[in-house]
């Protein structure tokens, strides 16, 4: 089944500076690969997915990468506000998550300092 | 559109004693999932139901029971609980290829 590591576990930067959250995954076969921003108290939140056609997609201050040689994917935040505070989570869908194949990385605590 | 809603939010139960989670969707999803969630765990999932009448375990399915009542509802029970089974328990439900929206969350403390 599909496996998917994420780093880091825990990132903290200055207010108005860039983050970046990286994860693999294991299964070839996967060509989903959304993220989840989860707020303290709430359900996991999708903010921004990428399909295995497209190397790049952004929406605003966020924006995904995929290199599908490789088997990794980014998920970049600039100009970082207090409110992007939260934990994120990147998925993949692959042959372990259930009918539709999603499994999850173990999920990034991204601390904006202010 | 209330998306996905679950219910409890909070619950403490006693070892050994039973309770059952609901969830409901209003998207007309086919596909649910009941996922669990401990620090440094990341998301686990339990069961799910791809259609209505069909469930299959998922990564942790031990001391779990679901039943997918219609296309809008899947509850999951548990029959005996247990101290390791204090978690955060999420529902969710799938626009195909993937697109999962998840519930508000149960906080189950078994004590």
């Amino acid at each position: 089944g599909e496996n998917v590591e994420q780093h880091p576990s825990t990132l903290s930067v200055q207010e108005g500076d860039s983050a970046v959250i990286k994860c693999t995954y294991s299964d070839s076969a996967s060509n989903y690969f959304p993220w989840y921003k989860q707020e303290l108290g709430k359900g996991p939140q999708l903010i921004i997915d990428i399909r295995s056609n497209v190397g790049e997609k952004k929406d605003q201050r966020i924006a995904v990468t995929l290199n599908k040689t490789a088997k990794h994917f980014s998920l970049h935040i600039t100009e970082t506000q207090p409110e992007d505070s939260a934990v994120y989570f990147c998925a993949a869908s692959g042959t372990g998550g259930g009918a539709d194949g999603l499994t999850f990385g173990k999920g990034t605590h991204l601390i904006i300092q202010p | 559109n209330a998306g996905v809603t679950q219910t409890p939010k909070f619950q403490v139960l006693k070892t050994g004693q039973s309770m059952t989670l609901q969830c409901a969707q209003d998207m007309n999803h086919n596909s649910m999932y009941w996922y669990r969630q401990d620090p440094g765990m990341g998301l686990r999932l339990i069961y799910y139901s791809a259609s209505e009448g069909t469930t299959d375990k998922g990564e942790v399915p031990n001391g779990y029971n679901v039943s997918r009542l219609n296309k809008r509802e899947f509850s999951l029970r548990l029959e005996s609980a247990a101290p390791s089974q204090t978690s955060v328990y999420f529902c969710a439900s799938t626009r195909p290829p993937g697109e999962q929206y998840f519930g508000p969350g149960t906080r189950l403390t078994v004590t």
